[in-house]
């Protein structure tokens, strides 16, 4: 079974600030990791994603993630949040041994940057 | 470019009534899927497919019916609907081979039983 945990409930931070939104996963094999960001009453939009390789990713609007397998966590990063950052954000995962492409979601995450 | 399109956007049906969710994608993708997101608990997966005449089952399937007739039409069916379904609910499409890992998100639906 594959499991993720979003810590938090949610994160506020100064624009400007960094950037952390946490999310650590179980899985019985090897995982694909993703996050998706959800704007207000929108579907969700992809932001990056960790398939194999090079372990810090780079997705989107300035978004990062650095997979960490000893840690099994698959953190979100941005150097500097702007206001139209405030949004919902769902780490997922999928196991690599699922032919499907089903995704685990977390809970999610409230992003709200403060100008 | 139109991408996932959901019909209805909202909804409100009483209790024991039955109706159909409809999720429409134009980029000829074989997988489709429907999520329902419910307050802190993210989205979860109700059914899927992964072709045309396919579905299987998610890890919520209960109350729920899914066809997908032709390829770009996933239909999600609620025979008697009850409180308890009372949520958001998102379909999804996505590529196959490793693109099948990016999953293409509808707009949703907002669902109120009553």
């Amino acid at each position: 079974a594959q499991s993720v945990a979003q810590p938090e409930d949610q994160v506020n931070v100064a624009e400007g600030n960094p950037l952390t939104v946490k999310c650590t996963y179980s899985v019985s094999g090897n995982p694909y990791l993703f996050w998706y960001v959800q704007y207000p009453n929108r579907g969700l939009q992809f932001l990056l994603k960790y398939i194999t390789g090079d372990n810090l990713v780079k997705g989107s609007y300035g978004f990062e993630a650095e997979f960490n397998k000893s840690q099994t966590s698959f953190h979100l990063k941005k150097p500097s949040a702007l206001v139209s950052d405030s949004a919902l954000y769902f780490c997922a995962v999928r196991d690599r041994s699922d032919s499907w492409g089903k995704l685990q979601f977390g809970a999610g995450t409230q992003v709200v940057v403060t100008p | 470019n139109a991408g996932v399109t959901q019909t209805p956007k909202f909804r409100v049906l009483k209790t024991g009534q039955s109706m159909t969710l409809l999720c429409a994608q134009d980029m000829n993708h074989e997988y489709m899927y429907w999520y329902r997101q419910d307050p802190g608990m993210g989205l979860r997966l109700i059914h899927y497919s992964v072709g045309e005449g396919t579905t299987a089952k998610g890890e919520v399937p209960d109350g729920y019916n899914v066809s997908r007739l032709k390829k770009q039409n996933f239909l999600l069916g609620l025979e008697s609907a009850a409180p308890s379904q009372t949520s958001v609910y998102f379909c999804a499409s996505s590529y196959g081979g490793l693109a099948k890992n990016i999953q293409y998100f509808g707009a949703g639906t907002r669902l109120s039983v009553l």
